[in-house]
């Protein structure tokens, strides 16, 4: 079974730049989450999908930061303009069902913002 | 707003060691999850626990959840190198929150 594919591995911008993120999840999750991994922390809830709905936006700052799963599959994470504080991992997570009973992680995007 | 601390924030041991790592909040949790980050790689559902006062084991790694449901426990027995990495563990409670993680080092 494929995993959760995210692309890409590395991106190095320069502030105020944009950058865009993708996901694929595993074939027939409903749910699509995307998180924010600061060094030397856990990861933080940014955006909740399920299916195409968005469940759960809080924590997106949403002034920078847009993301859409069209048909309910793949995934795009968008920041524009970028920080230095937005320097980070961008994971990536699906599960079979509604709830957080099993996710499935992908790789991460590692992001540098200089 | 609910909070999960781990501690320690790192640790470094011997192979054979025994270690416990712990995660601790003042909010109830319907379930804890713990999971074990590799670098570059994302993070890997280890257990599920559920009840309080329950116990699982996987192999050499044992989970406590906390009567009360507001804290957790791992206990790995005669650690190996192959153990090291970052524990995360995370809680259900209307959104999954996720502690800021255990670096364990295991040296041979």
């Amino acid at each position: 079974e494929a995993g959760v594919a995210q692309s890409p591995r590395y991106k190095i911008i320069e502030k105020r730049q944009s950058v865009a993120f993708w996901c694929n999840p595993i074939s027939g999750h409903a749910t699509l989450y995307w998180y924010q991994q600061i060094l030397g922390q856990g990861p933080k809830l940014l955006i909740q999908f399920q299916n195409n709905g968005v469940v759960d936006d809080s924590q997106l700052p949403k002034d920078r930061f847009s993301a859409e799963r069209l048909k309910g599959v793949d995934s795009t994470l968008k920041i524009q303009p970028a920080k230095l504080e937005d320097s980070a991992v961008y994971l990536c997570a699906s599960s079979p069902g509604s709830g957080y009973e099993k996710l499935f992680f992908g790789s991460g995007t590692q992001l540098s913002v200089l | 707003t609910q909070l999960l601390e781990q501690s320690p924030q790192f640790l470094s041991i011997q192979e054979g060691e025994n270690l416990t790592v712990y995660c601790n909040s003042s909010s109830v949790f319907s379930s804890l999850q713990w999971y074990r980050q590799e670098p570059g790689e994302g993070p890997v559902l280890l257990v599920t626990v559920v009840t309080g006062g329950e116990v699982k084991k996987l192999k050499r790694l044992t989970f406590q959840f906390g009567d009360a449901r507001k804290d957790s426990s791992l206990h790995i027995t005669a650690a190996q190198p192959g153990d090291t990495g970052l524990y995360l563990c995370a809680g259900e409670g209307g959104k999954l929150i996720f502690g800021q993680g255990t670096e364990l080092s295991v040296k041979p």
